[in-house]
This record gives structure tokens, sequence and C-alpha cells, in this order.
């Protein structure tokens, strides 16, 4: 069965600073795998995605997750914060099916 | 991407009462999903809704209480019938693109309160 699992309901960076969002997962196949942002009182937003292709993706805002295998992670990074990467994170799998499981969310907060 | 679109944004409604949210896409897709967050909550999928065929409901979700339709490729319609406080939560549609790979595009959600 697959599940994620999201280390750290809450994480606060400064401005500036790297930003790791933790992200593991289970599946029984090789998985399909996602990061979703919220920002407040909106819809998700599909930031990047892993597909079998290269381990390590890039996505939009200057974000990008590496697919390691071997620790069944699938973490998402940023350089540098910015205050607009304030919002809720979740991280999500497919086991080839359109049915999305996703964590139970990362909220970020940016320290000015 | 789709461009996705919800009707109501929010509402508020009185327990016991029914509301129907719209969903509506820019493009013609296949598959159409809905999904509930609740409050401080992550996402779990309601149903899914191909055109032309009855909507699939996950384990703890049944027709009578989410009834859905999907009258053409564009569009969408989540019913949430007889509604108690328990059902307060943010409902989103989102849609498969159609790239094989299993994304979901989402819309902006629809904020539901119940008193």
């Amino acid at each position: 069965a697959q599940s994620v699992t999201q280390l750290g309901s809450h994480v606060s960076v400064s401005e500036g600073a790297l930003v790791l969002l933790r992200c593991n997962y289970s599946s029984s196949v090789p998985p399909y795998l996602f990061w979703y942002v919220q920002y407040p009182n909106q819809g998700l937003q599909l930031l990047l995605k892993y597909t079998s292709a290269a381990t390590l993706v890039k996505g939009i805002n200057g974000f990008e997750a590496e697919f390691k295998k071997s620790e069944t992670s699938f973490h998402l990074t940023k350089p540098s914060a910015h205050m607009s990467d304030a919002a809720e994170y979740f991280c999500a799998v497919s086991e080839g099916s359109n049915n999305l499981f996703f964590g139970t969310g990362t909220r970020l907060t940016v320290i000015p | 991407s789709a461009v996705i679109s919800q009707k109501p944004s929010r509402d508020i409604c009185q327990r016991g009462t029914s509301l129907t949210i719209q969903c509506q896409v820019d493009s013609q897709v296949t598959m159409m999903f809905w999904y509930r967050q609740q409050p401080g909550q992550s996402l779990t999928l309601i149903a899914t809704a191909n055109q032309g065929s009855e909507a699939t409901y996950e384990s703890g979700f049944v027709i009578d209480k989410f009834p859905i339709s999907r009258p053409n490729l564009t569009f969408s319609t989540l019913t949430v019938s007889n509604m108690s406080p328990e059902d307060s939560s943010i409902y989103l549609c989102s849609v498969d693109p159609g790239t094989g790979v299993y994304e979901q595009y989402f819309g902006p959600g629809t904020r539901l309160t119940v008193t």
C-alpha cells in the first residue's frame, strides 16, 4: 500500500536560508511523486513531479526535489527562501493510478 | 495546464440543507476528481467522475451523501447533502490533464462552513 510521511508539520526558516521539506513514501511499485503548494485560501498548485526520468527534478519558483530510491525519499529544497514561499506544502504519491495519496502537509514560515 | 474554476468560493450553510458545488475546466478532460480537506488536515479523495459513467466513490463516501454529476467533458458538480457541522471543509475539484503521469491540477476550492 502506498503512503506518504512528511516530517515536520511546521518549518520555519529565515529569509535567504535553505528550505528543506522532508517527504518519505512507501510504495510497492515504482512511484510517481509530486509536490504541491497551497497558499492561504487557495487551491493546490503543482510545484514539481517525478516520473522515473531524472532523479533530480526542478520545479517552479526555484524549488527542486531529489528522488532517492534507497532512502524512499523525495525531499523538497530551495537554496534561498523568499517571503513569498510561505505556504503549506504537500507531498503526494501515485502507484500508477489517479488515486493520489497526500501527506499531512508542512507549513513553511519565512522569517524576515 | 488546465484552468479550473469553482463556484461558490465559500458558503455558510445551515445543518440539514444541501449545497451544490460547481467545477468548470477550460479544456476537455476525461477524468475529474473531488477531494475534501478538513480543517488543518490533508486531502482525501471523495470520488472520481468520468463523463458518461457513474462516479466511483472511495471508502467512507457514499452517493446519497455526495451525489456527483458529470454532464460533459468540462463540467462537474458535487452536492453535499443533509449537511452537518462535520461537513465543514474545503472541497476541491481536480483534473487529470492527460499527460500520462497521473498529475492533477486543482481548482481554488470551496470553503464550506455548516452551522
